[in-house]
């Protein structure tokens, strides 16, 4: 079955950095589109980041542009999001999503939590 | 950005009755290649937020059908016929047609 595991979630400092992965498995993964996606704490969903198969373009909202890098490792099934930077406002749960074509999220990790504070 | 707008923000119903969710986007969210790129997604307490339906009106698979989406342009719902108690949670609808991708604030469904 489909498995999107996301780690390396934790609590960091203002302007400290933080490597989250997304280990998939139970599908192809060169086959889809990858994503995070993140969520504040009681709030609603944002949209950071979108890379394709083959790696060719890469997307960020304009809150994440310049401090965060998503990227992937197809034979490793690997997805990636480099948090440089970080403020008080990126505590949230990141969710990493595949996606069929940009701008699809049709199966969800169980996401990883990342909270920004002195 | 395109500003999804959802109403209401939440949504008390009795069981087995029909629920009717309404989101309006700030400009069209049909795409140049004539597809409309607006999803509905589900969160129930403490979970993963979980597709229900992509442009506009496909159900994924495994959704019951007793969920169906409807709409054009700028105007979409999202029905629940007969709300069942693990209907509980938030609903979502996002544009994917138009980058940066954006949510709706969400409209919680809660049983009277």
């Amino acid at each position: 079955q489909v498995q999107l595991m996301e780690s390396g979630g934790g609590l960091v400092k203002p302007g400290g950095s933080l490597r989250l992965s997304c280990a998939a498995s139970g599908f192809t993964f060169t086959d889809y589109h990858m994503s995070w996606i993140r969520q504040a704490p009681g709030k609603g969903l944002e949209w950071l980041s979108s890379i394709p198969s083959t790696s060719t373009y890469t997307r960020y909202a304009d809150s994440v542009k310049g401090r965060f890098t998503i990227s992937r490792d197809n034979a490793r099934n690997s997805l990636y999001l480099q948090m440089n930077s970080l403020r008080a406002d990126d505590t949230a749960v990141y969710y990493c999503a595949r996606g069929r074509y940009d701008g699809s999220a049709d199966y969800w990790g169980q996401g990883t939590l990342v909270t920004v504070s002195p | 950005d395109v500003v999804m707008t959802q109403s209401p923000l939440s949504l008390p119903v009795t069981l087995g009755q029909s629920a009717s969710f309404s989101c309006r986007s700030s400009q069209s969210l049909v795409y140049s290649d004539g597809n409309t790129y607006l999803d509905w997604f589900q969160q129930r307490p403490g979970q993963s937020p979980r597709r229900l339906i992509y442009k506009v009106s496909t159900r994924d698979s495994g959704v019951p059908d007793r969920f169906s989406g409807s709409g054009s342009g700028t105007d979409f719902t999202l029905k629940i016929s007969r709300v069942e108690a693990e209907d509980v949670g938030v609903y979502y609808c996002m544009q994917g047609t138009h980058w940066p991708y954006t949510f709706g604030q969400g409209t919680k469904l809660e049983i009277k």
